[in-house]
């Protein structure tokens, strides 16, 4: 399995402020894919980070609210811009898993923002 | 109408006991499915995929009726560090996942 980390682990920020956390997989992946976890809820799409091509946004998700970067196969950022406290969630990044077609999952990125 | 379905919970059940969480998922066309375990405060992870001609692992039993549209997972002998929340999770074009919100379990001593 992949081994991915994430920076940030968490932050509390205060609204108006935009925050990037970064994705970093231990080897090379063509998909990367952004989570959000509100509190008590369940994961949702945001987009799909392609190396060499821009984001693809999910329905309710748009660009300037949350721009993402992917630099290479092994990185990805992920910005969360203009916060409000309805933006307060867990973050994670994922990755294919190969032959299983399941997911990994970083360890998250847990957002308050005041 | 949300594209993968469970009961919240919890499910409060002793040591040793056998418990059973079931999914509904509304896309007839999906392609894999997944249980994952999420426990407090941590990412999900990978417990099991889920076969049509079902498939177990251990003290984990999980089973798929796609003419139902559901998937179940059942564990046996239920053990203290079975405490967590299960997500159950649909895969279409092998690249876009849809995620349960969750089934609670707490074993209790």
């Amino acid at each position: 399995s992949a081994v991915i980390s994430q920076k940030p682990s968490r932050d509390i920020c205060q609204r108006g402020t935009s925050l990037t956390i970064q994705c970093q997989v231990d080897s090379q992946v063509t998909m990367m894919f952004w989570y959000r976890q509100q509190p008590g809820q369940s994961l949702t799409l945001i987009a799909t980070a392609n190396q060499g091509s821009e984001a693809t946004y999910e329905s309710g998700f748009v660009i300037d609210k949350f721009p993402i970067s992917r630099p290479n196969l092994t990185f990805s950022t992920l910005t969360v811009s203009n916060m409000s406290p309805e933006d307060s969630s867990i973050y994670l990044c994922s990755v294919p898993g190969g032959s299983t077609d399941t997911q990994y999952f970083g360890p998250g990125t847990r957002l308050t923002v005041l | 109408r949300k594209e993968v379905e469970q009961d919240p919970g919890p499910f409060n059940v002793p040591e040793g006991a056998t418990v059973a969480f079931n999914c509904t998922y509304s896309n007839s066309a999906s392609q894999s499915f997944f249980w994952y375990r999420q426990d407090c405060r941590k990412e999900p992870k990978l417990l099991m995929s889920v076969y049509s001609s079902g498939n177990e692992d251990g003290r984990f039993t999980a089973q798929l009726n796609r003419a139902s549209q559901y998937i179940s997972l059942l564990i046996r002998d239920s053990k203290l560090s079975d405490s967590a929340t299960y997500l159950c999770v649909v895969g279409y074009n092998f690249n876009k996942f849809y995620f349960g919100s969750g089934t609670k379990l707490n074993v209790k001593p």
